[in-house]
């Protein structure tokens, strides 16, 4: 199981506003380490969505943005859209677990 | 732009082995950090190990140590990742993702498209 929790699904009407949390520990989020989010659409890999917390890449929409803090992380999406509708993942490092890459669980985010 | 291009789906029997290659091309291969995250039939993201392409160092899962192997071949641009004592539960889509440094909690920017690996009697 993942040392990352996410809510399994969030839901908004289009144009409205939903965050996805990322909860994590003292030995990963907590620890200072950063935070990057991935959207997933079905049967295609993940994208990078943000970056180091709260950086977009390029080609992100400026409605789509991170923020962390403390032993959490969370994406925001506003003015959603129905292109939105996808699986987000947040990632981030583990120093308990030897040293490794974790994911969160996974949130689905659905457009009403 | 940078690409990473997988091989196709496998079927193996319980107790096989797996080799999943990953084709690097449009950047420098040998500067960048590969790395290897599988994700079950409707299930998350798990992160399998990463392998230093500079100098083939590697640092798998816990859960994958002693079952995984991961090499690349700089002359290909290619990297590999072995898995042995295939289960049922090894079902899954294989991703390669490409790591921006090699800084071990730093994003994956370009991903492969997947390799689907059934594992089944």
């Amino acid at each position: 199981q993942s040392v990352l929790t996410q809510p399994p699904s969030v839901s908004g009407a289009p144009g409205q506003r939903v965050t996805i949390s990322c909860t994590g520990s003292s030995s990963n989020i907590g620890a200072g380490y950063d935070v990057h989010w991935y959207q997933q659409l079905p049967g295609t890999a993940p994208k990078l969505v943000i970056y180091r917390n709260s950086n977009r890449p390029s080609g992100v929409p400026d409605r789509i943005s991170g923020s962390k803090s403390g032993t959490s992380a969370s994406l925001a999406i506003t003015g959603l859209q129905a292109e939105d509708e996808a699986d987000y993942y947040c990632q981030s490092y583990d120093s308990s677990l030897s040293g490794s890459g974790v994911f969160g669980t996974g949130t689905r985010v659905t457009v009403l | 732009q940078g690409q990473l291009a997988q091989s196709g789906a496998e079927v193996k029997k319980p107790g096989a082995s797996v080799k999943v290659s990953c084709k690097a091309s449009g950047y420098t291969f040998i500067s960048y950090v590969i790395t290897w995250v599988r994700q079950a039939p409707g299930q998350g993201l798990e992160w399998m190990g990463r392998i230093y392409v500079d100098n083939g160092n590697t640092h798998y899962a816990q859960k994958f140590q002693g079952r995984v192997t991961m090499t690349t071949d700089t002359s290909t641009t290619t990297a590999y990742m072995e898995l042995r004592g295939l289960r049922s539960d090894d079902t899954a889509v294989y991703f390669c993702a490409r790591a921006t440094s090699s800084y071990e909690g730093d994003h994956f920017d370009y991903w492969g498209q997947g390799t689907l690996v059934t594992v089944s009697s």
